[in-house]
């Protein structure tokens, strides 16, 4: 079974500039989560999908970010623009339901100069 | 938000010897998770805890649910060097569809 794959890997980008990150989850996962994760911190969740309707975005600052998941599979967040404080790891998880297991994907690492 | 402590931040052992470690919250749990990630990885689960009190082993790794609900502990015996990385407790609060990952614990394995 394929893993959750993230893409880029990498993104270095100025300040002001837009960025997006893209995630495919498990095959037949309702459930999608998009984590930020700041060096020397555990992640933080900034939104929680059920198929392609959120039931968490509490934590994300909506402002600058945004996500979507439009046919209840892959899902992009978009940040725009971007500051420097926004350099971290952007991680998606995803898990067959709510409250089951969340299997991680690698993580896009981002650099806001 | 809710705030998940660990302690110790940071671990420094010898191969072979036992680790315990823990988490603290401000709010009752209903399920806590371990979970360990290597370095440019995403966290994979290791251990899910879903009621007081509950002891649960994975191998070497031993994990329980305080009575309090406010705390979980880890332990991990005869360490080897393949056990390096951060720890992280996580779970939902029983308010609300958060979910949290705490602090951290940092383990390094002296061969």
């Amino acid at each position: 079974e394929a893993g959750v794959a993230q893409s880029p890997r990498y993104k270095i980008i100025e300040k002001r500039q837009s960025v997006a990150f893209w995630c495919n989850p498990i095959s037949g996962h309702a459930t999608l989560y998009w984590y930020q994760q700041i060096l020397g911190q555990g992640p933080k969740l900034l939104i929680q999908f059920q198929n392609n309707g959120v039931v968490d975005d509490s934590q994300l600052p909506k402002d600058r970010f945004s996500a979507e998941r439009l046919k209840g599979v892959d899902s992009t967040l978009k940040i725009q623009p971007a500051k420097l404080e926004d350099s971290a790891v952007y991680l998606c998880a995803s898990a067959a339901e709510i409250y089951n297991e969340q299997f991680f994907g690698p993580g896009t690492r981002l650099t806001v100069l | 938000g809710q705030q998940l402590n660990q302690s110790p931040q940071s671990m420094f052992i010898q191969e072979g010897e036992d680790v315990s470690m823990n988490c603290t919250s401000s709010s009752i749990f209903n399920t806590w998770l371990w979970y360990k990630q290597d370095p440019g990885e995403g966290p994979v689960l290791l251990i899910a805890l879903y009621k007081a009190g509950e002891l649960t082993s994975n191998g070497r790794l031993t994990a329980q649910f305080g009575i309090t609900r406010k705390d979980s502990f880890l332990n991990i015996s005869a360490s080897i060097p393949s056990d390096v990385g951060i720890y992280f407790c996580a779970g939902p609060p029983n308010t609300g569809n958060q979910f949290y990952f705490g602090t951290g614990t940092s383990l390094t394995v002296i061969p």
